[in-house]
């Protein structure tokens, strides 16, 4: 059984289009992120959602926009994708203040 | 930024044990020591976590030392697929919800 789901697994697109991914959590939990980890290998994160609310927004472009319907679903739509938004996204999800769990990741290009 | 001191890499023969550090002497009295790893093109992987006490699950063990200044990751029986990078990441309990991932530590074991 899948944990922590996310699509597409990878998206290929170009400069100035605007995508979004999706991520859902079976585990119950009310709390859900997404971090985002550059060609460096870095692991930063960017939002978090409790209970739907917005609580952490880490000075991330304005382009992109987190948006949670429901405590199981957390999806990220950035608009205008720029040549340095190519990185991988990884979705999380925890109860609150809880260990978080990660999903395997979506890989984005941007040419 | 992360408030951890990890070795960039180590190696560990297959069957052996792998002893990981971790170094992190600002650490606060309400502050978690989390384990995550990241084997390739993967989500990180949670392994385990602890405040004060010795901690043991079946993945790993996590000895911190009585001032918790630092601390050790014990695999007890490495196998090849143990290769990851592993991650120290210290968490305040109750607060913020965000992991602080550094560069972590490339384990290699070999056959």
């Amino acid at each position: 059984d899948t944990a922590v789901s996310q699509t597409p697994k990878y998206l290929v697109t170009q400069m100035g289009n605007d995508k979004s991914i999706k991520c859902e959590q079976n585990l119950g939990h009310d709390t859900m992120y997404w971090y985002k980890q550059d060609s460096k290998k870095f692991l930063k994160i960017m939002f978090s959602y409790n209970n739907k609310e917005l609580i952490i927004n880490e000075t991330v472009p304005n382009r992109f926009s987190p948006k949670s319907p429901d405590k199981a679903h957390l999806n990220l739509h950035i608009n205008s994708l720029e040549l340095g938004d190519s990185a991988v996204y990884f979705c999380a999800s925890s109860r609150q203040s809880g260990t978080q769990y990660f999903g395997p990741g979506t890989r984005l290009l941007v040419l | 930024d992360a408030k951890t001191t990890q070795p960039t890499s180590m190696d560990c023969a297959e069957g052996r044990a792998a002893n990981l550090p971790c170094n992190h002497s600002t650490i606060s009295g309400n502050e978690y020591v989390y384990w995550y790893r990241q084997i390739h093109s993967q989500g990180p992987q949670y392994i385990i976590h602890g405040l004060k006490n010795n901690e043991t699950n079946e993945m790993a063990s996590l000895i911190i030392t009585e001032d918790r200044k630092s601390s050790t990751l014990i695999l007890p029986h490495a196998t090849l697929r143990d290769t990851a990078v592993y991650y120290c990441i210290l968490r305040i309990q109750g607060g913020s919800e965000k992991l602080v991932f550094g560069k972590g530590t490339k384990l290699t074991v070999n056959p």
